[in-house]
């Protein structure tokens, strides 16, 4: 079974210095990852994703996360933090296509709270 | 930009009545889906449809729940009789093909009284 740890429920951070959320995962075979953000009354809203490639990916409002097979982890980060990032962030993970046999199904991580301070 | 919508954004309900939750996923998206998030835990997978068809569902998804595409637009997820730990934000989701990104609406907050 596939399953996300954020270990982190809640990160601070002040506004222009790095920011990192923490996200493991464990899957059986090659995983697809996920990072989504929940504003306040809000739905999911995609960030960035990995597939294959190049391990570091970079989504939208300057976030990227970096792919580490050996230690199972998949860290959002943005070098420059700004209040309006305060949100939720959710980790996701899904197995690769061939071995689900055709199953879609996202399994989501807890999520961390980010609250960026002036 | 093309957007997967929800109606309605709350609904508050008694105990053992029906509810049906509507989604209007990304007009070119083929696969939906419907998630659920208990307040204060995490985003659970409920369903998948295709096709006309569910393709995998999950353990929470019992009787009680039935997914339709009544035409080209509309997703829905009914709920026949609504129990008290029905009380959640309902997503629905679709992508483009099998395996593509999940885009997500705004949720449904379900209230049951």
């Amino acid at each position: 079974a596939q399953s996300v740890a954020q270990p982190e429920d809640q990160v601070n951070v002040a506004e222009g210095n790095p920011l990192t959320v923490k996200c493991t995962y464990s899957v059986s075979g090659n995983p697809y990852l996920f990072w989504y953000v929940q504003y306040p009354n809000r739905g999911l809203q995609f960030l960035l994703k990995y597939i294959t490639g190049d391990n570091l990916v970079k989504g939208s409002y300057g976030f990227e996360a970096e792919f580490n097979k050996s230690q199972t982890s998949f860290h959002l980060k943005k070098p420059s933090a700004l209040v309006s990032d305060s949100a939720l962030y959710f980790c996701a993970v899904r197995p690769t296509y061939i071995l689900t046999g055709g199953g879609n199904k996202l399994t989501f991580g807890t999520g961390t709270q980010l609250k960026v301070e002036l | 930009e093309p957007e997967v919508t929800q109606t309605p954004s709350h609904q508050v309900t008694q105990m053992g009545q029906e509810v049906i939750l509507r989604c209007v996923p990304i007009s070119n998206h083929l696969y939906f889906y419907w998630y659920r998030q208990i307040l204060g835990q995490k985003v659970e997978f409920l369903v998948s449809f295709y096709n006309n068809e569910i393709s995998e569902k999950s353990e929470i998804f019992d009787d009680q729940f039935s997914v339709e595409r009544p035409d080209g637009s509309n997703f829905t997820l009914k709920i026949r009789s609504t129990k008290l730990e029905d009380s959640a934000m309902y997503f629905c989701a679709s992508s483009e093909r099998q395996g593509s990104t999940q885009y997500f609406g705004p949720g449904t907050r379900l209230l049951v009284l």
